[in-house]
């Protein structure tokens, strides 16, 4: 079974410009959390959405939003950004099932650099 | 204070030593306990996870939980120049609407040398 995939592996952009980013989760996974993880900050939560909802979500400021398609799927964007952006972005997917340990398996992440 | 603290290191040691991680948590509602290793410029990946109070085993390593004084570890045996990584400790609570939660530890990074 295919890990989870995420597009591109690598971003530099500017202040000022937006980004999206992509994440395909594992097949059958409904969850995708998505993740900033950042040196001085370690892996901090951004949001997650479950059937196209956004179910939970991280002390974030609104430049940073995301959405699912119907195949789980999902992309998150970036607004305005901002050199302090500049992270490894992690996507996660988990069966999301309630039950157990919802185990999130993560993908290579992105990285993005913001000059 | 945050939720989950983990020595972020680094934590350097002979190839062959045991090696022993650690975190600790002040939610008595967490419920399963998770090691994720993270290679450099890799994605975390799971590693072990429990969700009781002793040991789990799985070949060279050890997760061991004690709630009562809120405090994972993982030991390594017989560390490898291989093993070095980041080792990230999680935490899974259910919350409102009936999922899950993860919260991560900042990570201890592990150099093991040859």
């Amino acid at each position: 079974k295919a890990g989870v995939t995420q597009t591109p592996r690598y971003l530099i952009k500017t202040r000022g410009q937006q980004v999206t980013l992509s994440c395909s989760p594992i097949s059958g996974h409904r969850s995708v959390s998505w993740y900033q993880q950042t040196p001085g900050q370690g892996l901090q939560f951004l949001f997650e959405y479950f059937s196209e909802t956004q179910r939970n979500k991280g002390n974030f400021p609104g430049r940073f939003s995301g959405r699912q398609f119907s195949n789980s799927r999902s992309e998150m964007n970036v607004s305005t950004l901002e050199l302090g952006d500049s992270a490894l972005y992690l996507c996660a997917s988990s069966h999301a099932s309630g039950r157990g340990t919802d185990t999130q398996y993560f993908g290579p992440g992105t990285r993005l650099t913001v000059l | 204070q945050k939720e989950v603290e983990q020595d972020p290191g680094p934590l350097s040691v002979p190839e062959g030593a045991i090696v022993s991680l650690n975190c600790t948590y002040s939610n008595s509602a967490f419920q399963y306990f998770m090691w994720y290793r993270q290679y450099s410029r890799k994605g975390p990946e799971l590693l072990m996870y429990t969700y009781s109070s002793g040991n789990k085993e799985d070949g060279r390593f050890t997760a061991q939980v004690d709630k009562s004084s809120k405090y994972i570890s993982l030991f390594i045996r017989d560390s490898q120049p291989s093993d070095s990584a980041t080792y990230l400790c999680a935490m899974s609570v259910r919350i409102s609407g009936g999922y899950n939660k993860l919260i991560f530890g900042a990570g201890t990074r592990l150099a093991v040398h040859p």
